[in-house]
């Protein structure tokens, strides 16, 4: 059964605690992004990854950090220097990241993260 | 004049009618566009791909493109209730087709 799972599916963490937030997926795709989408906004790229041990600062990096060490696995930690993380935050692959056609993107759960 | 347009509706429409979703882009040399259907609460998900002018169809689902005006739309026959839900253009930059700029949505509801 393939596909992209992201876990938790909620998770709740206190100010100045950083967090560490789960994206598998098993469709061997090359490309791996991390979105943030805050209510009634569209998608603000965080984070990707076209190959494994290499990944491009988004749009919105500052106060995140990720790390791509196996194909199927890329996990955001969210730092205590994010200044307002409580978000919905989703995980996408792509069969690969630079040619048309190959660039579509499926995206995984997502998490929501709420911060007390 | 932002990358990728969209109107964040409320756009109601009866059931049974076609529902016309519009998107407008900046960048001239995209290539490939993306709409994504989002129902409240959850993920994204694709529901159609265009990547040369004209109209491609799946389906009730039929998006048009125009490159030289620079939009792309999405047409819903017979819409459902079902349909009821934000619907995203997404468009990767001619620069970097990895990063793929969506848009803020169109905020879709079928009236009965």
């Amino acid at each position: 059964d393939g596909g992209i799972t992201q876990s938790p599916k909620y998770l709740f963490r206190k100010e100045g605690q950083n967090v560490t937030l789960s994206c598998e997926q098993n469709l061997n795709h090359d490309a791996m992004y991390w979105y943030r989408q805050d209510p009634g906004q569209g998608l603000r790229l965080i984070y990707y990854s076209q190959i494994v041990n290499d990944f491009q600062k988004g749009d919105i990096a500052e106060g995140y950090s990720v790390s791509r060490e196996k194909k199927e696995s890329f996990p955001l930690t969210v730092t205590s220097a994010q200044k307002n993380p409580t978000a919905f935050y989703l995980c996408a692959s792509s069969i690969r990241a630079d040619r048309v056609s190959y660039n579509e993107q499926f995206f995984g759960p997502g998490t929501r993260l709420t911060v007390l | 004049q932002k990358e990728v347009e969209q109107n964040s509706g409320p756009l109601s429409v009866p059931e049974g009618a076609i529902a016309s979703l519009n998107c407008t882009y900046s960048d001239r040399g995209s290539q490939s566009f993306f709409w994504y259907r989002q129902y409240s609460g959850k993920s994204p998900e694709l529901i159609m791909s265009i990547y040369s002018n004209g109209d491609k169809e799946d389906g009730r689902f039929t998006a048009q493109l125009n490159k030289a005006s620079q939009y792309v739309s999405l047409l819903i026959r017979d819409s459902q209730p079902s349909d009821s839900a934000t619907y995203l253009c997404a468009v990767p930059g001619y620069s970097s087709a990895s990063k793929i700029i969506f848009g803020s949505g169109t905020r879709l509801s079928i009236r009965p």
